[in-house]
């Protein structure tokens, strides 16, 4: 399985845009990119997949370069609730079983 | 639809005890996975049942044990207690079928002391 590598921290403002950036040098062929949301005392959330080129849903954006090595998690207009660790995995698409979560990016949004 | 839910919330043991952790899955999904996730770090996986078997392990101990039951529900036990087994407990259960995604409980907070 691909190793990702993230920022440790991240800090931003209410109302601005921001963007977590996941290197995935070794990411095979098959892979997928899933970013999933953790608050405090509570299990992860998904978030968004993507395989390649840009997803985009309700919550945020996933932007795919073309040589997959990395991608970036885009949230637009955080506020205080997004306050949260956003982690990057990567794994076949429909693989729900042996998720490997790294240390994730610590978001704080600060008013 | 409640999602997945675990129980205990919280627990404190003591060394050397043995617990059992409890996980009802979404309605609709088949497959169970349980995670320990230890305080600053990413969850990590334990393993995963499906069909009443053990499917996948990961880099843990035998003391830690699993069952699914027909109702898909799972226990996740521990024996012989150790300090460093105080984590939080996720469970996380999902569909075989393809382009699924895991839904994870709110975890069990165990203390061992």
């Amino acid at each position: 399985l691909a190793k990702t590598t993230q920022p440790i921290s991240m800090d931003s403002y209410e109302g601005q845009e921001v963007n977590i950036t996941c290197s995935h040098n070794n990411i095979a062929t098959n892979d997928y990119i899933t970013w999933y949301q953790q608050f405090p005392s509570q299990g992860p959330r998904f978030i968004i997949q993507g395989y390649k080129t840009k997803v985009t849903n309700e919550v945020a954006s996933l932007f795919i370069p073309a040589d997959r090595k990395s991608s970036t998690l885009s949230l637009p207009r955080v506020s205080l609730s997004d306050t949260a660790v956003y982690y990057c995995l990567v794994g076949k698409a429909g693989n729900t079983g042996k998720l490997i979560f790294g240390q994730g990016t610590t978001l704080q949004v600060k008013p | 639809d409640a999602g997945v839910t675990q129980s205990p919330t919280h627990l404190i043991k003591t060394r050397g005890q043995q617990v059992t952790l409890r996980c009802s899955p979404k309605s609709g999904h088949d497959t169970v996975s349980w995670y320990q996730q230890a305080l600053g770090q990413g969850p990590q996986f334990i393993f995963q049942y499906y069909e009443e078997e053990e499917r996948q392990r990961g880099n843990f101990p035998d003391r830690f044990s699993g069952h699914q039951f027909p109702n898909y529900s799972s226990e996740l036990n521990v024996n012989a207690l150790l300090l460093g087994d105080s984590a939080l407990y996720l469970c996380a259960s999902s569909w075989t079928g393809l382009n699924t995604e895991a839904f994870f409980g709110q975890g069990t907070r165990l203390t061992v002391v």
